[in-house]
């Protein structure tokens, strides 16, 4: 699986655009991105995910860079409530039958401030 | 509603017993999985089945042990094996085509006192 490299923490004011980065220069090119996301004591909860096209749903959009090596969560207005850990992870190539382990790093630590 | 239901939420053990977690979901997915997390970690696949009567390790399946005898459960045993069982423990579910668009439960935390 590509490994992926995502900033520790990061902060963000209240009613202001979140952009989450992610790197995975390894990526293969049948290989998705996923986000996911995690508020303190929960389990992760289901974001977005996509392959090589922007990806717009209710929750975020998913910015995939050309070359596939990097993407950005972009939450377009968050609230106190999106304070969570937020996870980028690139899915097991489906045709090497590794695609149901998702692996899940250590992610971005998102604090949203007043 | 449909859902992943983890139990107990929190559960505390001696050491040299083993405990059972159990896992549930109504949600017809083939795919079951089960995840630890330790403080300030992310996640670590245990075991995962993609069908019933069939499951296979994760990246961290020694001292435990699963069964999947019906499609909507799922338990996780932790062996005296498990050198440290002390964690948050994680339940999921995916359709399997769709293999990375997982639902979790709401968690067990184990501690071994």
């Amino acid at each position: 699986d590509a490994k992926t490299t995502q900033p520790t923490s990061m902060d963000c004011a209240e009613g202001r655009a979140a952009n989450l980065p992610c790197n995975h220069s390894t990526i293969s090119g049948n290989e998705y991105v996923y986000w996911y996301r995690q508020i303190h004591s929960q389990g992760p909860q289901y974001i977005i995910h996509g392959l090589k096209n922007n990806e717009t749903n209710e929750m975020a959009s998913l910015i995939i860079t050309e070359d596939r090596k990097s993407s950005t969560l972009i939450l377009p207005h968050a609230t106190l409530r999106d304070t969570a850990v937020y996870y980028c992870i690139v899915r097991g190539d489906p045709f090497t039958g590794t695609a149901s382990k998702l692996t899940f790093g250590t992610g971005t630590r998102l604090q949203v401030t007043l | 509603d449909g859902g992943i239901t983890q139990s107990p939420k929190y559960l505390f053990r001696k050491e040299g017993q083993n405990v059972t977690l159990s896992c549930e979901q109504n949600l017809n997915h083939d795919a079951m999985y089960w995840y630890r997390q330790d403080p300030g970690q992310g996640l670590r696949l245990i075991y995962y089945s993609q069908i019933v009567n069939d499951f296979q390790k994760g990246d961290i399946a020694e001292g435990y042990s699963v069964s999947r005898e019906k499609k909507e459960s799922f338990p996780l045993t932790v062996t005296s094996a498990q050198k440290n069982p002390t964690a948050f423990y994680l339940c999921a579910s995916s359709i399997v085509v769709r293999a990375g668009e997982l639902f979790f439960g709401e968690g067990s935390r184990l501690t071994v006192l």
